[in-house]
């Protein structure tokens, strides 16, 4: 039974190149939430997918940052340009449906480090 | 619009002692869920409790329990004969029904000494 499934675990990167995060959901789970967590800071809200739809995106920057589920396959988010500000723990968490009263699994997240 | 507060930054205790993390909420919705996950050093996110809005009861987990108070918006967690294993950082988070944006406090670092 595996749980929500993140990688790379870590993840290094030039500023200026891009970064690709991948997030497998809990087998079953058709609703994917991307959370980011600075250093010392508690975790925010980026954006919540179903399969090949973006529902919420109003925690997600503006510029740089792009999500997908497609219908086959991981969620990635992706992040062009890279700068450091961008350094972060990234947790991807799912559930299985619309019931929001169901725990967010979390996978264990992919470290990103901005050189 | 919702927030979680979690006034306590740090806790240190000595193995065997109680503790208690605070959790504060804001909201002025009725239905809602409340969190607590715990991140240990090792950095991935351990699910310990949900509540809704309408379940006051209090929960006990083996050593863990959660005290649910609606009339001063608190959602408190106690460890009871902390161990070494508690050490992590422990977060309280807020949803409202209908919302997909989870709301996180900024977790208190809880390190309990041998």
């Amino acid at each position: 039974n595996a749980g929500v499934m993140q990688n790379p675990r870590h993840l290094v990167r030039r500023r200026g190149q891009e970064a690709r995060l991948r997030c497998s959901p809990v087998k079953g789970h058709s609703h994917v939430y991307w959370y980011r967590q600075l250093p010392e800071e508690g975790l925010k809200f980026m954006v919540y997918l179903q399969k090949e739809n973006i529902i919420d995106e109003s925690g997600m920057p503006k510029e740089r940052f792009s999500a997908e589920f497609p219908k086959e396959g991981p969620s990635i988010l992706r992040i062009q340009q890279v700068v450091r500000g961008d350094s972060a723990a990234y947790f991807c968490a799912s559930s299985p449906g619309t019931e929001i009263n169901q725990p967010q699994h979390f996978g264990d997240g992919t470290r990103l480090s901005i050189l | 619009a919702q927030k979680v507060t979690q006034a306590q930054t740090e806790i240190s205790v000595v193995e065997k002692e109680d503790v208690t993390l605070d959790c504060v909420y804001e909201t002025r919705d009725t239905t809602y869920y409340l969190f607590w996950y715990k991140q240990p050093p090792s950095g991935e996110l351990v699910f310990l409790i949900r509540r809704n809005s309408f379940d006051e009861q209090n929960e006990i987990s083996g050593r863990y329990s959660w005290n649910f108070q609606k009339s001063t918006s608190s959602f408190n967690f106690t460890i009871t004969a902390s161990q070494v294993v508690d050490s992590a950082v422990y977060f309280c988070a807020l949803i409202l029904y209908n919302n997909n944006d989870m709301r996180f406090g900024a977790g208190t670092r809880l390190t309990v000494k041998p």
